[in-house]
């Protein structure tokens, strides 16, 4: 299986700030590669797909890279509403795995 | 609007069975591949199980195989899953979800969304 791996496990940031999560994959998984956002009580939401592909309707501060078998979540001006557990998932093959996730806060 | 609701959720005994259901409405259901994906209580996501556009293709995590079985009714756009032989690390809010993407050359490259809103299954005696 293809393991996920985030770091950090949590964050604490200011409003405003530059914000980036990052995701490791255990091999090479091409850009198949999509990250989460899941707010305290609700189901997670799709944000980026293939790597870097923003979702209909997700702010554009949101945006997603990688760089070989590691990627990148980025928020370029935190918001409070951004508060959230953040996941990325492998989808390049069965069983698709998801990284442990990122907690973030605002400070 | 694309909206997933499951049921079927509760409190079931360690080796005893339930079935989920998932009502999908607003989109084409017979023409997306589906998936449950699992979180229990304070934990991350995990994949359970996913099954083709038109039923005849399924795969599961090793951790639910042989005691997991997903089906769907495309005539009534609903999704199920069987629990069978279940144990207190089945314990979890389960999550149906459009699987999009695709597949080629024999692999299938998934992910997913929207999902419903979860029904939580508690297996504990």
């Amino acid at each position: 299986d293809i393991q996920m791996t985030q770091s950090p496990s949590s964050l604490s940031a200011s409003v405003g700030d530059r914000v980036t999560i990052t995701c490791r994959a255990s091999q090479s998984i091409s850009n198949y590669l999509t990250w989460y956002q899941q707010k305290p009580g609700k189901a997670p939401k799709l944000l980026i797909s293939a790597a870097s592909n923003l979702q209909s309707g997700v702010p554009s501060r949101f945006s997603g890279s990688a760089s070989g078998t590691d990627f990148f979540l980025t928020i370029t001006s935190l918001q409070p509403e951004d508060v959230a557990t953040y996941y990325c998932q492998q989808s390049h093959s069965t069983p698709y795995t998801f990284g442990q996730g990122t907690k973030l806060e605002i400070k | 609007e694309v909206q997933l609701l499951e049921s079927g959720g509760g409190l079931v005994q360690p080796g005893g069975s339930l079935t989920l259901s998932c009502a999908a409405s607003g989109f084409s259901f017979s023409t997306y591949a589906m998936s449950w994906v699992r979180q229990a209580p304070g934990k991350g996501l995990e994949w359970v199980s996913i099954v083709s556009a038109n039923g005849a293709a399924t795969s599961y995590a090793d951790s639910v195989k042989g005691r997991f079985t997903v089906s769907r009714d495309n005539s009534n756009n609903m999704l199920y899953l069987q629990l069978n032989s279940l144990r207190d690390e089945d314990t979890a809010i389960y999550y149906c979800a459009n699987a999009l993407g695709s597949c080629s050359g024999g692999s299938c490259h998934r992910w997913f969304g929207p999902w419903g809103q979860g029904t939580l299954v508690t297996v504990s005696s």
